[in-house]
């Protein structure tokens, strides 16, 4: 099984400021690697797919990179409403897995 | 509007069995892979089990395996997950999920979820 770790667990950050998060994975997984934005109550929102690939819909703010083991998902200028959990995925083999998540508090 | 909607979620107690639904509009049903995936209270979000676009190939998670079947209906626009030998650690929002391409790829519709409570 892939093992994907990520950090840091919580983040309290100030509206504007740039927020990085980083998903590790235990095996290289190439790009089949995607973020997710899960607030309180709702379902999971696809944020970024394969890596890097921008998602319809979803502000230029949210930026992915990365390959192999190491991969980050990048929000400039956070604003109020992005305050969420966070969630990498891996679908380069089965069993699918998630990262532990990180939790984005605003200031 | 594409849309994933799930039912069937309630308590159920130790050992017993639930079966969840997942109804699919707004798109070619028979041309996606779809998953459902789970969050627990306090933890991170848990993939289930993933179902091939003619079900021919389903896969699981350790946790479920022996005691999840998943499947769907084309015809009908259905997806399915037969939960039995329920444990308190199946204790979840479970969510259906479509894939955003074929392949092995990312989750780009899901649904609003559905709890399943096991306990006595």
């Amino acid at each position: 099984e892939i093992v994907l770790t990520q950090s840091p667990d919580f983040q309290s950050v100030t509206p504007g400021e740039k927020v990085t998060i980083t998903c590790r994975a235990s095996q290289s997984i190439g790009t089949s690697l995607h973020w997710y934005q899960q607030k309180a109550n709702q379902s999971p929102k696809l944020l970024i797919r394969f890596a890097s690939q921008s998602i319809s819909g979803v502000p230029s703010r949210f930026s992915g990179g990365g390959s192999g083991t190491d991969f980050t998902l990048t929000i400039n200028g956070l604003e109020a409403e992005d305050a969420a959990a966070y969630f990498c995925h891996q679908s380069t083999r089965f069993p699918f897995t998630f990262g532990p998540g990180t939790k984005v508090e605003i200031k | 509007d594409v849309q994933l909607v799930e039912s069937g979620g309630g308590l159920v107690k130790p050992g017993g069995s639930l079966r969840l639904s997942c109804a699919a509009s707004g798109f070619t049903f028979s041309h996606y892979n779809l998953n459902w995936v789970r969050r627990a209270p306090g933890k991170g979000l848990e993939w289930v089990s993933s179902i091939s676009t003619d079900g021919r190939y389903i896969y699981y998670a350790d946790s479920v395996k022996g005691r999840f079947t998943m499947s769907r209906d084309n015809a009908d626009n259905s997806l399915y997950l037969q939960m039995n030998s329920l444990r308190s650690d199946d204790t979840a929002v479970y969510y259906c999920a479509r894939d955003f391409s074929y392949g092995a790829d990312a989750f780009d519709i899901w649904g609003q979820g559905t709890l399943v409570t096991v306990s006595s």
